[in-house]
């Protein structure tokens, strides 16, 4: 079965940065993107950008652009993100998710059929 | 801001049916995805496409669209349904959340 399994959770000081892994299972690795998506306490979802499993080519959201790296090691079907210059409002749940995508007829969709587990990150002095 | 717009809470009678809207120009060239999460846990894809559920996802939830507005239907709310709804689809290569909607089933 299909698993997205993160890294545990990171306690950092202002300005630092910090690596959330995510090794997936159950399937072809490289056949799919893995998108990184956070939570902040009470709000909605935020999509941070995504990496190309099988080139490593990465897309990042604007406000993200300059502060976030992702990676993927295909030897062990894992995928990371740094994130850099962290803040307090960076306090958040991270997740990563499994993306698929289709197009037919000049309509497409995407959807995350798979989540991680989610790690929290907290940014305190 | 986010791109696509809900309305942040909605309620409904138990056993009775409720529509969860998501509204912004993305969804007219993009399917949406709408996924439900508990407090505590990951976001659970319920529908994508033209409405299509995922193997385990219950008959009740629906999905359907019209120009720039996608909806989220449960037909006969159970109390287990109460919790977030986010919808997503993807914008200028990107991709948008709404801002998710908190349903309470009364």
């Amino acid at each position: 079965q299909v698993q997205l399994v993160q890294s545990g959770a990171e306690v950092k000081k202002p300005g630092a940065s910090v690596k959330v892994s995510c090794k997936a299972s159950g399937y072809r690795f490289i056949a799919y993107y893995i998108h990184w998506v956070r939570q902040a306490p009470g709000q909605g979802l935020e999509w941070m950008g995504d990496i190309n499993t099988n080139s490593g080519d990465t897309n990042f959201a604007q406000k993200f652009q300059g502060r976030v790296t992702m990676t993927r090691d295909t030897s062990i079907n894992t995928v990371s993100m740094d994130l850099s210059g962290l803040k307090s409002d960076d306090s958040a749940i991270y997740f990563c998710a499994k993306s698929k995508s289709y197009c037919s007829d000049g309509i497409c969709y995407h959807y995350f059929d798979y989540w991680g587990q989610g790690t929290l990150v907290t940014v305190s002095s | 801001s986010s791109e696509l717009t809900q309305d942040p809470a909605v309620s409904v009678a138990l056993g009775q049916t409720v529509r969860i809207t998501c509204q912004g120009g993305s969804l007219r060239r993009s399917y949406a995805s709408w996924y439900q999460q508990k407090p505590g846990q990951a976001p659970v894809l319920l529908i994508f496409g033209k409405n299509i559920r995922p193997s385990g996802i219950p008959d009740r939830f629906s999905g359907s669209s019209s120009g720039d507005t996608t909806s989220l239907t449960i037909t006969g709310a159970q109390a287990e349904d109460e919790a977030d709804y986010h919808c997503h689809c993807r914008g200028n290569n990107h991709m948008v959340f709404g801002g998710g909607t908190k349903l309470t089933v009364l």
